[in-house]
């Protein structure tokens, strides 16, 4: 199975902070790659598919970049609606995973 | 609008079954590849399972700690899918969501999520 390591794990960051956070595969998953966004007790969002493109309606401050083990989801200016879990999820192969999350909280 | 409403969650003992349903409407069900993701409480997310669509025959896919005791079946004429979950464990305790999942580049991405089942199951 491909495993997800996402870092950090938690982020303290301010509003106007532009954010990175860091998925890596175990194994070459292309493009493969989704992100999330899940505000407690919420159903999870979806933010990027494909590595690096914005699903509808999503703000264009979120991006995603990547290829190949390691991917990135930028937020460039921090929003006060933005603070959240952040998860990536790989579609490469079966089993589907997720990353185990990052957490970011205003500081 | 898309929507996806589940519903069937509940109490259950360990040992036992329960049959999750997750209602879609908004689009042409037939043409997309149906998930469900679970959440323990206090946890991460994880994958469950697929049902393909039927342009790609129905086939469904698990995740290894559900193999054998879960099914996902769908029912095109009815916008339906469910989830029929048996010899339960206390560790399949966790919210259970329904998914739509989109197909890009030959590749199935999850597009809208339900708004989640609470399975609780009792030791």
């Amino acid at each position: 199975d491909i495993q997800l390591t996402q870092s950090p794990s938690f982020l303290s960051a301010s509003v106007g902070d532009r954010v990175t956070i860091t998925c890596r595969a175990s194994q070459d998953i292309s493009s493969y790659l989704a992100w999330y966004q899940q505000k407690p007790g919420k159903a999870p969002k979806p933010l990027i598919y494909a590595a690096s493109n914005l699903q509808s309606g999503v703000p264009s401050r979120f991006s995603g970049s990547g290829s190949g083990t390691e991917f990135t989801l930028t937020i460039s200016s921090l929003q006060p609606e933005d603070f959240a879990t952040y998860y990536c999820q790989h579609l490469n192969s079966y089993p589907l995973t997720f990353g185990g999350g990052t957490k970011v909280e205003i500081k | 609008e898309v929507q996806l409403v589940e519903s069937g969650g509940g109490l259950v003992q360990a040992g036992g079954s329960l049959r999750l349903s997750c209602a879609a409407s908004g689009f042409t069900f037939s043409d997309y590849y149906m998930d469900w993701v679970r959440q323990a409480p206090g946890t991460g997310l994880e994958w469950v399972g697929r049902t393909r669509n039927k342009a790609n025959g129905y086939t469904t896919e698990y995740a290894a700690s559900v193999k054998g005791r879960f099914t996902i079946s769908r029912d095109d004429s009815k916008n339906s899918v469910c989830l029929q979950m048996n010899s339960l464990k206390t560790e399949d305790t966790a919210v259970y969501f329904c998914t739509r999942s989109f197909g890009y580049s030959t590749y199935y991405y999850t597009d809208y999520w339900g708004q989640g089942a609470l399975v609780t199951v009792s030791s």
